[in-house]
């Protein structure tokens, strides 16, 4: 049973818009990540957030920003939406310090953009 | 870029076989990770190995790490229908925090 909430769950967007989406973290868990899931491949590493900055970032573009609040939710924007951003996006927490530690994947936000 | 290759692709076994999906990876690891998906929802976390361990259990699932080929295997035996689902594995690599680096997938189907 996943402690990570995200919305919304499903998402339709035309291509050019803008688009927030948004994750509750786990309770105890400090950092924040977002993956890019794309049909039938793995998860692409988006960015990670620790004390509401930003402390690591996949090769994406900077119109993919985010946002950690001080509960530790987070928000995932990405402005000028293309058709290639159609994805599955994934939220996971953890706790920074603790590297064997696993993620806690939220169930994630399913864009369509057309 | 993906970090690792798993292998095979899709794999159909019967209900009490045993499944066995490989992971390859690039680069030095500090750990590696298991992940189930099912039907495209979110993932589950199932096994860690640290780089330093050579083979891991928890319950129907063994998991077994070699850093000097840059591969893991993760078994499921006496498999079940439940089963069904996406495996990936995920790296955690040196000097690079938290950041989970996938694969793309083994697709298991567990026929009854």
């Amino acid at each position: 049973e996943t402690g990570v909430t995200q919305s919304p769950t499903h998402l339709i967007k035309t291509r050019g818009q803008q688009v927030t989406l948004r994750c509750s973290s786990q309770s105890g868990h400090n950092t924040v990540s977002w993956y890019q899931q794309a049909l039938g491949q793995g998860p692409q590493f988006i960015f990670q957030y620790y004390r509401e900055e930003e402390n690591g970032r996949g090769n994406f573009p900077p119109r993919f920003s985010g946002l950690q609040f001080p509960n530790y939710s987070s928000e995932l924007n990405v402005n000028a939406l293309e058709l290639d951003d159609s994805a599955l996006y994934l939220c996971a927490s953890s706790f920074l310090g603790q590297k064997d530690y696993g993620y806690t994947f939220g169930s994630g936000t399913r864009l369509t953009v057309v | 870029s993906q970090q690792g290759e798993e292998d095979p692709q899709a794999l159909s076994i019967q209900e009490g076989e045993n499944a066995t999906m490989n992971c390859s990876y690039k680069t030095s690891i500090n750990n590696l990770q298991w992940y189930r998906q099912n039907s495209g929802r979110g993932l589950v976390h199932l096994i860690l190995i640290r780089s330093n361990e050579r083979e891991k259990h928890s319950g129907r699932l063994r998991v077994t790490l070699d850093t000097s080929k840059k591969s893991s295997s993760l078994l499921i035996t006496a498999s079940r229908a439940a089963d069904t689902a996406s495996y990936f594995c995920a790296t955690v690599r040196n000097n690079a925090g938290n950041m989970l680096t996938f694969g793309g997938g083994t697709r298991l189907m567990v026929k009854p």
